[in-house]
């Protein structure tokens, strides 16, 4: 199985700052990752597909980066709807999996 | 406009079983993937289980912690997609969602998801 491990598992941060989230993957995954943004009580939102390339409707203050094994999301402005659980995924091989979720809290 | 509505979760014993439903529209249903993919109380998400499309005869793909016990079919009349779950335990206690998967497998579209607590 391949393991995303994402990290930092939570992020402080305040509005207008710039954050980065990175998820490592246990074997290489060419460029085959997803980020999805949850907030509570929500499903799920893609935001970015195929490590970089974004969702239709989601701001460009969101960015996504990398291949192989490492991989980020970066935000480059928090705006206040921003803090939510990010998760990355792969849909390279099965079993799909998730990453464990980062957590972006209000300072 | 997408839409994929879930159903059916509810309170169900140990060893008991449950269906869940999920009625889409907006698009071609026989196009597309569709998977399951739970959601454990306070914690992350778990995939588990997919059917391809019907250019793929709806074959099926499951996570090893539900295979044997989860079946996942569909009503192509109904446009709807179905999680048959047996035997059913108490870490299977969570929020379900459908996913519409697009044609470069990502998960684009996700339902409202429904709650399924296995408890005695």
């Amino acid at each position: 199985d391949i393991q995303l491990t994402q990290s930092p598992s939570f992020l402080s941060a305040s509005v207008g700052d710039r954050v980065t989230i990175t998820c490592r993957a246990s074997q290489g995954i060419s460029s085959s990752l997803a980020w999805f943004q949850q907030k509570p009580g929500k499903a799920p939102e893609l935001l970015i597909s195929a490590a970089s390339a974004l969702h239709s409707g989601v701001p460009s203050r969101f960015s996504g980066s990398g291949s192989g094994t490492e991989f980020t999301l970066t935000i480059s402005s928090l705006q206040p709807e921003d803090f939510a659980t990010y998760y990355c995924q792969q849909p390279k091989s099965y079993p799909l999996t998730f990453g464990q979720g980062t957590r972006l809290a209000i300072k | 406009e997408v839409q994929l509505v879930a159903s059916g979760g509810g309170l169900v014993q140990p060893g008991g079983s449950l269906r869940l439903s999920c009625a889409a529209s907006g698009f071609t249903f026989s196009d597309h993937y569709m998977d399951w993919v739970r959601q454990a109380p306070g914690k992350g998400l778990e995939w588990v289980g997919r059917s391809r499309n019907k250019a793929n005869s709806y074959t099926t793909e499951y996570d090893a912690s539900v295979k044997g016990r989860f079946t996942i079919s569909r009503d192509e009349s109904k446009n709807s997609v179905y999680l048959q779950m047996n035997s059913l335990q108490t870490e299977d206690t969570a929020v379900y969602y459908c996913v519409r998967v697009d044609t470069r497998y990502y998960f684009d579209y996700w339902g409202q998801g429904t709650l399924v607590t296995v408890s005695s």
